[in-house]
């Protein structure tokens, strides 16, 4: 069975800041990659996704992941934060025909 | 034009009542799924149903119980209903059982008092 860690629980990062979420995750065997957002109140969306190809994936709103097998990660990267990306941020991974299994979550909050 | 909608948005009971959370998706996908976020944000699956037939079913307490009467919809009925129930209970969807994207819904929030 797969699994998923998120250690950050909480990132405050100062607005137009970079940012990095980290994401490990341990699979025996291939698994695709997830990160899905949640802004306050609402239901999740996909950011981006990693499958197979290559392991830098560009997501949406300025959001890119980097896929590292060798360290089994996922960090999700952004090099200028806005306001509007205040949300919790949770990564996912699955394999073909299984369920989603998610991480804790990081609840990242932008200071003005 | 919401892609995976809920009804209703907020549900406050008291315990020991029964309660449904409908959901519908006009995706036209074929594989519905509930999922339970409680309060520390920890999402975790429930149910998932591929074109109306129940593929998983996690350790789940048969008081919760999915109905899905046809491919757009996946509704949840809750027995009996226990102050652990509290949660947002979010219903999700994907074009098939082995697609590897889930579509979201926008949560139900469920308070037992």
């Amino acid at each position: 069975a797969q699994s998923v860690t998120q250690l950050d629980s909480q990132v405050p990062v100062f607005e137009e800041a970079p940012v990095e979420l980290r994401c490990n995750y341990s699979s025996s065997v291939s698994v695709y990659l997830f990160w899905y957002v949640q802004y306050p109140n609402q239901g999740l969306q996909l950011l981006l996704k990693y499958l197979s190809g290559s392991t830098l994936v560009k997501g949406i709103n300025g959001f890119e992941a980097e896929f590292n097998k060798s360290q089994t990660s996922f960090h999700l990267r952004k090099p200028s934060v806005h306001i509007s990306d205040t949300a919790e941020y949770f990564c996912a991974v699955s394999r073909s025909q299984e369920k989603l299994t998610f991480g804790t979550g990081t609840r990242l909050t932008i200071i003005p | 034009d919401t892609a995976v909608s809920q009804t209703p948005k907020y549900l406050v009971t008291q315990m020991g009542n029964d309660k449904s959370i409908k959901c519908e998706q006009n995706l036209g996908h074929d594989t519905m799924y509930w999922y339970k976020q409680d309060s520390k944000k920890f999402l975790k699956i429930m149910f998932s149903y591929n074109n109306k037939e129940l593929i998983i079913n996690e350790t789940v307490p048969n008081r919760f119980s999915p109905k899905s009467p046809d491919k757009a919809h996946l509704n949840l009925h809750i027995n009996s209903l226990e102050l652990g129930d509290s949660a947002v209970y979010f219903c999700a969807s994907s074009p098939s059982y082995s697609a590897e994207t889930q579509y979201f819904g926008p949560g139900t929030r469920l308070l037992v008092l």
